[in-house]
């Protein structure tokens, strides 16, 4: 059972390049999210989903978009990075996003675009 | 969305125990009460969540005020590898799947 995986650890875009974050969970979790962590400060919403086909805005949507065809993967693409992207992107997913379920969090992923 | 408030930083001495204070004094009585934690470059990871009474796990403690306006995380006994980032965090019921993270407290432990 590996939790949430997020892939690449480390990612260094120029400014105007796309890229995808990959996310998969092998909980059967019908909840998953995305937030981003500038330094200093708490963790932000970008994206979520409550199920396959489903998803909404969080906080902080500009500049990304998601889709979510499957239980187990939720990427997050950036279509054409900023500097203000900058930023450590963090994968999360719940059974169903209940009130009362926790959160598992993937390990990061550290995104510089220059 | 209710709001959660936490002294910016914490210091413990080790293996002596650590109280870690949040108010939310905007609690709804729906909401539960959730903590979380951040180790140095590492994902948050889940701590204790209750919703009106105190809760007990392996890792800590959570006491919550009668009126729910604040609630404390208890580690019994703190090892230095504690030292994090600890984040009070109310969870809304409904519709809204916007789970808000603030700043945090830092729980600096001195061996």
């Amino acid at each position: 059972n590996a939790g949430v995986t997020q892939t690449p650890k480390f990612q260094v875009l120029k400014t105007g390049q796309s890229m995808t974050l990959q996310c998969a969970q092998d909980m059967n979790h019908e909840y998953m999210s995305w937030y981003r962590q500038d330094p200093g400060m708490g963790l932000r919403l970008i994206h979520y989903s409550v199920g396959a086909g489903i998803t909404d805005q969080g906080e902080v949507p500009n500049g990304y978009n998601v889709s979510r065809s499957t239980t187990e993967d939720f990427p997050l693409r950036l279509l054409s990075a900023a500097p203000s992207q900058t930023s450590v992107y963090f994968c999360a997913s719940s059974y169903r996003g209940a009130t009362n379920e926790k959160l598992f969090f993937g390990s990061g992923t550290q995104l510089s675009v220059l | 969305d209710a709001k959660t408030t936490q002294p910016n930083s914490m210091e413990s001495n080790e293996e002596e125990p650590v109280h870690l204070p949040c108010n939310h004094s905007t609690i709804s009585g729906t909401d539960y009460i959730h903590w979380y934690r951040q180790l140095p470059s590492q994902g948050p990871e889940y701590v204790i969540h209750g919703l009106t009474s105190n809760v007990n796990n392996r890792m800590a403690s959570l006491a919550i005020a009668e009126d729910r306006k604040s609630s404390t995380l208890i580690l019994h006994r703190a090892t230095l590898r504690d030292a994090a980032v600890y984040y009070c965090i109310l969870k809304s019921g409904g519709s809204n799947y916007k789970l808000t993270f603030g700043k945090g407290t830092l729980l600096t432990v001195n061996p």
